[in-house]
Parts: C-alpha cells; structure tokens; sequence
C-alpha cells in the first residue's frame, strides 16, 4: 500500500512555544491530505482538510489561528501547534487518499509542559 | 458528537471465542473502511466496503457494509492474542474525499 510518513513522531514543548509537524506521502502525490487529534483511548477527530495550493478546511470547533496548517507541496502538509499548552497535548495523525482508500501516518505524540 | 457510534467500546474475550463489532450511523457514506490501531501508531486499514449489502471475509474477518450504506460490522471468528487492537470504523463523505472515524472499539484477547 501507499506510504505515508510523519516526523516528529514524538515532541515535547515548553507551555508558549509552537510546534512543527511534517506529513509526507513517499510514493504519490496527494492533493488533499486530512489531519486528526485522538485523545488516550479515544477515536480519531477530524481537525482539517489541508489543500495543495490553497487554505486549509477547519472542522466546526477548531480554532485555525492555533492549528495552522501549510499545504506547499503534493507530497507535503504540515501542522503547527501555535502558543501549545498543556491541553493541545495530544496524538496527531495526518493521512492521505489514494483513490476511495485513506494512507495514515504513524502519528505524532505532542506533550506539552 | 461522534458521526459513527461503535458498539461495544470494550471487548475482552478467550482466545477461540467468536465477536462481533457494530458501526451504526444516522448518515449515508460513500464507502466504509475498517482500520486496527496499536497503541502509539497510525491506524491500519483492514478492508474497505463500498456496495450496500456487500460482504468482504478476510481470513478469519468478515466483513458487512448495510443496504442502506449506513452500518457496517465486523466480525472476528477464532479470536486470537493478535487480534488486540483498537478497532475503528470509518466512513467516507463527500465523494470518498473525508473520513469520518467511529468511537472505536478495544479488543483485548486474552491467551
């Protein structure tokens, strides 16, 4: 199957500063790529649509001035946890479609302290 | 407020016992994927239904998407210790462009 790759796959951050997460399709090119939070034995929430070339689709209560996310590439979309605090700590996942089919990520852990 | 409710959310069961997990929803979806999440990691996708009535087996999982392409189950005969995982269902909307993900399901097989 496709590959999609996360990095970091762990971080931990000062409570003010902001955070970097790098979502890479290795063998396509994925226009839309989908970003997700989970929460410790909870399912998968989604955050936001990221489009190649233009913004970002924000799901109903996520605030897009802190959960900035740049979609510069076909391969590539990050995430950016801006001023984190302890309760942005979470599990964030990226994917991207291959035709009917979503790829995942292996997920980043964000702890912020 | 969850699109897709799983049922049940916890399940521990002996090794060679049989069970069923259920994904119910009020909505329609394009199609419906069947993902194993381990702890730390992205979810991996088991099978992916995209016929209402449709069955997929794989191995000893087998798979049912609804008529009305709103519910799905999965069923797991034989379990084994391997088997432990979050199960997740996941529903795809506005032309297999999002997936909506279900509340999930925690099997634990015990040896």
């Amino acid at each position: 199957g496709a590959v999609v790759s996360q990095h970091p796959s762990w971080v931990i951050c000062k409570s003010g500063t902001s955070v970097k997460i790098e979502c890479r399709s290795l063998d396509f090119q994925a226009t839309t790529m989908f970003w997700y939070r989970q929460f410790p034995k909870q399912s998968l929430m989604l955050m936001a649509t990221s489009n190649e070339g233009s913004k970002a689709t924000y799901e109903q209560g996520v605030e897009k001035d802190k959960f900035l996310i740049n979609h510069a590439s076909l391969t590539l979309s990050t995430l950016t946890v801006t001023s984190a605090h302890p309760e942005d700590s979470s599990f964030y996942i990226c994917s991207a479609n291959l035709g009917t089919e979503a790829f995942f990520g292996q997920g980043t852990r964000l702890t912020v302290v | 407020t969850q699109l897709l409710e799983q049922s049940p959310q916890f399940l521990s069961i002996q090794e060679g016992e049989n069970l069923t997990v259920y994904c119910n929803s009020s909505s329609v979806f394009s199609s419906l994927q069947w993902y194993r999440q381990e702890p730390g990691e992205g979810p991996v996708l088991l099978v992916t239904v995209v016929t209402g009535g449709e069955v997929k087996k794989l191995k000893r999982l087998t798979f049912q998407f609804g008529d009305a392409r709103k519910d799905s189950s999965l069923h797991i005969t034989a379990a084994q210790t391997g088997d432990t995982g979050l199960y997740l269902c996941a529903g795809a909307k506005d032309n297999f462009n999002k997936f909506y993900f279900g509340s999930g399901t925690k099997l634990n097989v015990k040896p």
